[in-house]
């Protein structure tokens, strides 16, 4: 398998619901994103988790929650989102060394298009 | 500062023509640098490589370090290269930086 898959691909939700999106890779990568994407603009770093620890945190606000149950697997928990969150949520994951060839490269997934009412 | 720059939001040529997607980067230590694209509907995809200096789909970049470039060449353009483009620095500790991405249109 050499995809990474997201679920669920679209998201309308309200600004008091709890919700989370899902991310799975099974690639044998270390490292793992989340990324937000708005219209037209290129996708903005969110979290990186570097074997399954949170390594980097953008100042996300707190209502974005990561987490990283296995080395496969990366959620976003989504709480009291606001209508400018309204985005795709883009998550990638890439080899995580820290040097050679191909530790950089960092593979995508579809998104989820999410929507807050 | 580590910050790329991709001058030209929209590049328009016709099928045949050659195309050149402008990237430039700032950056204080040696650059890894990538180029990505972004077709209609379809996810972000890896298209280049600079340490590899292969050539995918007839597109190629060379990193030049004097003008702190790495811009994106075909020489014949076809329909189904129309996407964004969007040329990416790893900068260290795991993190990509983003150019603010380069569509490109080709009209038959």
């Amino acid at each position: 398998d050499t995809e990474v898959t997201q679920t669920p691909k679209h998201l309308v939700m309200g600004m008091t619901n709890k919700k989370s999106l899902k991310c799975e890779q099974h690639m044998g990568h270390r490292a793992m994103y989340w990324y937000k994407q708005k219209a037209k603009k290129p996708p903005e770093l969110m979290f990186v988790y570097s074997y399954e620890k949170l390594s980097i945190n953008e100042s996300v606000p707190s209502r974005f929650s990561p987490e990283c149950p296995n080395s496969s697997l990366l959620n976003l928990h989504l709480h009291a989102l606001q209508p400018e969150d309204s985005a795709l949520y883009l998550c990638a994951s890439s080899h995580g060394g820290t040097s050679g060839r191909g530790s950089y490269e960092q593979y995508f997934g579809p998104g989820t298009r999410l929507t807050v009412t | 500062a580590q910050r790329v720059t991709q001058p030209e939001k929209l590049l328009s040529v016709f099928k045949g023509a050659p195309v050149e997607l402008k990237c430039n980067y700032s950056y204080s230590g040696s650059p890894e640098l990538f180029w990505y694209v972004q077709y209609s509907r379809q996810r972000l995809q890896l298209l280049l490589r600079h340490i590899s200096r292969e050539s995918i789909k007839g597109f190629t970049a060379d990193l030049n370090k004097g003008e702190t470039s790495f811009h994106l060449k075909k020489p014949f353009a076809q329909e189904e290269d129309s996407a964004m483009y969007y040329c990416a620095l790893f900068t260290g500790f795991q993190k990509l930086v983003f150019g603010t991405g380069t569509r490109l249109l080709v009209s038959p």
